[in-house]
């Protein structure tokens, strides 16, 4: 089955600085990719995401990188803010009836002001 | 626009009891449900997927006479936990999909068993 790897796990940037996490999926099936952002103690919220047809897509501070070939995706924050500081989670899906997603370990950011 | 809601957001239980979520999709018609359980400081590890009208279908390892789920209708679904246990105590959070493959999430309930 699908598996997802999500780098790294923690990243501290100060404010204004660029983050950016890393995720690998090993399904060259998997043509689905969106990243959640989840706070403390609350469920994920769609940040972005992006399809296999497509190799870059952006949203205001935020872009996501795809290549198909090396079968991996990243996340891209420019600007950062104190708010964007929560977890981030990557995730890959195949275009099935049942749309199951398998998601990456996470990576938790911290934005210091 | 798509909104998923869940009741209780959190809910503290004796051992032994039986509790039910509850998960809304308030402004769309899901065509599926998902229930996740995350631990502290950890992914989301899917449960089980439901379609209204039919069955769910349990990922493995979970025991289906143990989380009990109805999808009644196109916005609600619901997960029992039936006797629970202090190992049942997590984080659930369950999503809703409609005709494409996004789906998305609700609040989540923290369920403590005592």
């Amino acid at each position: 089955g699908e598996n997802v790897e999500q780098h790294p796990s923690t990243l501290s940037v100060q404010e204004g600085d660029s983050a950016v996490i890393k995720c690998t999926y090993s399904d060259s099936a998997s043509n689905y990719f969106p990243w959640y952002k989840q706070e403390l103690g609350k469920g994920p919220q769609l940040i972005i995401d992006i399809r296999s047809n497509v190799g870059e897509k952006k949203d205001q501070r935020i872009a996501v990188t795809l290549n198909k070939t090396a079968k991996h995706f990243s996340l891209h924050i420019t600007e950062t803010q104190p708010e964007d500081s929560a977890v981030y989670f990557c995730a890959a899906s195949k275009e099935t009836g049942f749309q199951k997603l398998v998601f990456g370990t996470g990576t938790r950011l911290l934005v210091s002001p | 626009g798509a909104v998923v809601s869940q009741h209780p957001s959190r809910v503290i239980c004796k051992s032994g009891t039986s509790v039910k979520i509850e998960c809304r999709s308030l402004d769309f018609q899901a065509t599926t449900m998902f229930w996740y359980r995350q631990f502290p400081k950890q992914s989301l590890m899917l449960m089980a997927t439901s379609n209204e009208g039919s069955k769910a279908t349990y990922e493995q390892g979970v025991e289906k006479d143990k989380f009990l789920i109805n999808h009644a209708s196109l916005t609600l679904s619901t997960l029992t936990v039936t006797s629970a246990h202090p190992e049942d105590s997590s984080f659930y959070i369950c999503s809703a999909s409609y005709s494409t493959d996004t789906q998305y999430f609700g609040p989540g309930t923290r369920l403590t068993v005592l």
